[in-house]
């Protein structure tokens, strides 16, 4: 079956842009996870989400960072006033429940450069 | 809070030869660790994973980690290495009485020669 597929796979920007990410997960999965791979990094945790809500979004850097999943299946990560910073490898994974023993299953990420 | 330090940022073995990619961890709860991989131009995917009872796990490609409890450790393994094999392999760890967040290591690079 389909994987977590995300769009787009590479996003150009110029500074202080708006920018979304989307995200869809593997069909059936409740759980869905945005994570930040920087150059020479592991993937850090940004927000994770159970059904339509945010169970935990310890991991936004700041308030220009925002995440919905309003129906339960797509999300989608929005970023305002882009910075340089923010350059970087978006992950998503989903799970099929959530549960702390389940397999994340990841997507091939986006690429966001901010000029 | 959890924390994973992966020392080797780059290993480089010979095709058939012995490898081992260090893991260490910190964390003030118990834990559930993870080896994910990334290959070439592809996702990241879970190679194996310890979450209780024996504390040697296998991975169906012939990998192999150790949960060591009083070094911290999780140290994975593999007697005889592919071509294959080259990939960026990252440690993990989530914390078992919380919710479902990873945290990563800094990656290794296990890069095979012929």
């Amino acid at each position: 079956g389909a994987g977590v597929s995300q769009t787009p796979s590479n996003k150009v920007t110029e500074k202080g842009k708006y920018v979304e990410l989307r995200c869809d997960p593997i069909s059936g999965h409740t759980a869905l996870y945005w994570y930040r791979q920087s150059l020479g990094q592991g993937p850090e945790f940004l927000i994770y989400f159970q059904g339509t809500g945010a169970a935990d979004d310890s991991g936004l850097p700041n308030d220009r960072f925002f995440a919905v999943r309003p129906e339960g299946s797509v999300s989608t990560l929005k970023i305002q006033r882009t910075e340089r910073g923010d350059s970087a490898v978006y992950l998503c994974a989903s799970s099929p429940a959530g549960g702390k023993t389940d397999t994340q299953y990841f997507g091939p990420g986006t690429r966001l450069t901010v000029l | 809070a959890q924390s994973v330090t992966q020392l080797d940022s780059q290993v480089p073995v010979f095709e058939e030869a012995p490898v081992e990619l260090r893991c260490n961890y910190s964390s003030s709860v118990s834990v559930y660790l993870f080896w994910y991989v990334q290959y070439p131009n592809q996702g990241l995917q879970l190679l194996l994973k310890y979450l209780s009872g024996s504390t040697l796990v296998k991975s169906i490609n012939g990998f192999e980690a150790e949960f060591n409890k009083s070094q911290t450790s999780f140290h994975l393994r593999k007697p005889s290495v592919h071509i294959s094999d080259t990939a960026e392999y990252f440690c993990a760890v989530s914390a078992r009485g919380s919710a479902s967040k990873i945290i990563f290591g800094s990656g290794t690079r296990l890069s095979i020669r012929p």
